[in-house]
């Protein structure tokens, strides 16, 4: 199966910085790149996610890159906002269905 | 419109009994996922469905664990003989089941399933 991992797991930043998380996976076959924000008590929600067939996209503040020969993609966050505290999941996807990483829990300081 | 819900919201249950946690999908998804999440741990696949597909179960922990899907809509997800180690949140999700390629995932709020 696919085996996915986060780095770092924590990530604390102050506010206005830039925060980047990088999500590996190890299936050459996975064609779809979503990254997962979930607040403390709260649901999964999709912020951001790109196929296969482009490298990087942009909404906003965030954006994603994608580097398939390498096997990686990351999350960026510019402009850091407290609010943007909570945990990140990659989850890569194979088939239909989505491997979830461990998260990152990022922390924002005012 | 409606999202997913989930419920019960919260659930304890003494070790070897069985519970039953439902799923309501947003209305016209024909894709059906349920998760488990452990305390500081990442979402654990769990089972799909498809349609009128035979679900794919290849994320079932044990044989305690079974789910189906009545009517191409609600889901239940069934653990017999619960052990402590059950004891987490099972987030249900939906998409509209384009079959061909992956769809952005819906997620319900979340069963806490408690097992003393």
């Amino acid at each position: 199966g696919e085996n996915v991992e986060q780095h770092p797991s924590t990530l604390s930043v102050q506010e206005g910085d830039s925060a980047v998380i990088k999500c590996t996976y190890s299936d050459s076959a996975s064609n779809y790149f979503p990254w997962y924000k979930q607040e403390l008590g709260k649901r999964p929600q999709l912020i951001i996610d790109i196929r296969s067939n482009v490298g990087e996209k942009k909404d906003q503040r965030i954006a994603v890159t994608l580097n398939k020969t390498a096997k990686h993609f990351s999350l960026h966050i510019t402009e850091t906002q407290p609010e943007d505290s909570a945990v990140y999941f990659c989850a890569p996807v194979v088939g239909l269905t989505l491997t979830f990483g461990k998260g990152t829990m990022l922390l924002v300081s005012p | 419109g409606a999202g997913v819900s989930q419920s019960p919201s919260n659930k304890v249950t003494e070790k070897g009994k069985d519970v039953e946690l439902r799923c309501d999908p947003i209305s016209g998804h024909t894709a059906l996922y349920w998760y488990r999440q452990s305390l500081g741990q990442g979402l654990e696949f769990l089972i799909y469905f498809q349609g009128n597909s035979a679900p794919d179960k290849s994320g079932l922990p044990s044989d305690r664990f079974s789910a189906e899907r009545t009517g191409g809509s609600v889901s239940t997800l069934t653990i017999q003989r619960t052990q402590q180690e059950d004891s987490a949140v099972y987030l249900c999700a939906s998409s509209p089941g384009g079959a061909l390629f992956v769809e952005t995932q819906y997620f319900g709020p979340g069963t806490r399933l408690l097992v003393l």
